[in-house]
């Protein structure tokens, strides 16, 4: 196992379109993240999953975002009517909490919206 | 809600030489932990240190290290012997007892040759 893995690693898309993206942590993870990162800011948490329970959501989460993990491995970000304020990259992390719980991160994807 | 701020937006220090990056976190919560993470250019974000909030002794890796103040709720990451290498954004993060993690708005370090 080579790390988190997400894809695609870009996407543009229209405005109004709706997007997925993916992630695949490390197999044995059971922790999963999302995260926004906009440019020149730290990433901002939007949902954390154990296996396959969807346990926080940020408030930054609106209701166009949704995220699931049906089998507690992968896991995957929908964002309904894209909007131009949704560019950004969007990172995931997996860790093998609680004893460590040192977060490892995938390589992002950047999303443009036109 | 917690926060965390990093108030050096860029720092750069000299190859071989010492630098300390700055954090403070805003939490009410006792038990915590705390972590520095590197992120170079266009490459994925890697941990560098991190420290549980009930260990008084400070965390050291090989040539980072923390000076972690509980009280004044500070924590900052010294780098030693810096190298080309070392040039990154480095992110200082808290992970709260629900196991959210709060980052703050990073550093941009240079390493002079």
């Amino acid at each position: 196992d080579t790390g988190v893995s997400q894809d695609p690693r870009h996407k543009i898309t229209k405005r109004g379109q709706n997007v997925t993206f993916r992630c695949d942590p490390i197999s044995e993870h059971n922790r999963l993240y999302w995260y926004r990162q906009t440019l020149g800011q730290g990433p901002e948490f939007l949902t954390y999953f154990q296996n396959e329970a969807q346990l926080e959501k940020s408030r930054l989460l609106s209701d166009r975002f949704s995220a699931e993990r049906p089998k507690g491995s992968f896991s995957t970000l929908e964002i309904q009517r894209t909007e131009q304020g949704d560019s950004a990259m969007y990172l995931c992390a997996s860790s093998h909490g609680p004893v460590r719980n040192e977060q490892f991160f995938g390589p992002g994807t950047r999303l443009t919206v036109l | 809600a917690q926060t965390v701020t990093q108030s050096q937006p860029e720092m750069s220090v000299q190859e071989a030489e010492t630098v300390t990056l700055s954090c403070t976190y805003d939490t009410s919560e006792s038990d915590y932990y705390l972590f520095w993470y590197k992120q170079p250019p266009s490459r994925q974000m890697i941990l560098v240190i991190r420290q549980e909030a009930y260990k008084q002794q400070n965390a050291t890796e090989n040539r980072f290290s923390v000076n972690f103040q509980k009280a004044a709720k500070s924590f900052s990451l010294k780098i030693s012997d810096s190298q080309l290498g070392d040039a990154a954004m480095y992110f200082c993060a808290y992970r709260s007892a629900s196991n959210q993690f709060y980052f703050g708005t990073g550093t941009s370090l240079t390493v002079i040759p």
